[in-house]
């Protein structure tokens, strides 16, 4: 079984509807990440979690919001979603003493018409 | 405030040649570097990483990066080349072990 799982694996949705993307881990990691891939942009951060009551903004947090339910699980929502949030997300897992090497889901793939 | 530059966006070489892929940094701190690798429709893969040990850091299916601080360079080399090769490879660069910055990519494509 894959330690990083992401669901779902692709999702098409239209503009305006509430979008929930979840990450599971089962490495036992404090730390866990989303980001958002786009063609020759390479991976921009939205949020990150140091631990569950530990939530900070990354690069790109505008229109997404995330929960931490658990140390295993990560959530992220896109409260309305418009089409430039189509792209694909990847969520990342990481220990808090590895000097941030970080362990990577298969992503999410979402398009939003 | 950190940043990565990977000098090109495309890199075709034939199969059985020498791989460059090229990256420069900058950071306010010591930095972590790493080389990630992202076939087709799947997700990243760690390279191989720098974290202030042995500067010539070698990973996975015959890579190596050599960090070399006065040059703020970090690339990445492979002695001959594999089909199997055939990816995206990012550079990524930690400063201050809280976040990570990603390069734009590298497209290889290896040639028969």
């Amino acid at each position: 079984d894959a330690d990083v799982t992401q669901t779902p694996r692709n999702r098409i949705t239209k503009t305006g509807k509430r979008i929930m993307l979840e990450c599971s881990q089962t490495k036992g990691h404090d730390r866990m990440y989303w980001y958002r891939q786009d063609p020759g942009l390479g991976l921009r951060l939205i949020y990150y979690s140091f631990d569950v009551k530990d939530i900070n903004k990354g690069e790109i947090s505008d229109g997404y919001s995330v929960s931490r339910q658990a140390q295993a699980k990560f959530s992220l929502s896109l409260e309305s979603a418009i089409p430039n949030q189509t792209a694909l997300y990847f969520c990342a897992t990481s220990y808090r003493d590895s000097r941030n090497e970080q362990f990577f889901g298969p992503g999410t793939r979402l398009t939003v018409l | 405030a950190q940043s990565v530059t990977q000098l090109d966006s495309h890199v075709s070489v034939s199969e059985g040649t020498p791989v460059l892929l090229r990256c420069n940094y900058s950071s306010s701190y010591s930095p972590s570097l790493f080389w990630y690798v992202q076939h087709p429709n799947k997700g990243l893969q760690l390279l191989l990483k720098y974290t202030s040990a042995a500067t010539l850091v070698k990973g996975i299916n015959g890579f190596e990066a050599e960090f070399k601080k006065s040059e703020t360079s970090f690339h990445l080399t492979k002695p001959s080349a594999h089909m199997s090769d055939a990816a995206e490879y990012f550079c990524v660069v930690s400063g201050n072990a809280r976040q990570l910055t990603f390069g734009s990519g590298t497209q290889l494509t290896v040639l028969p």
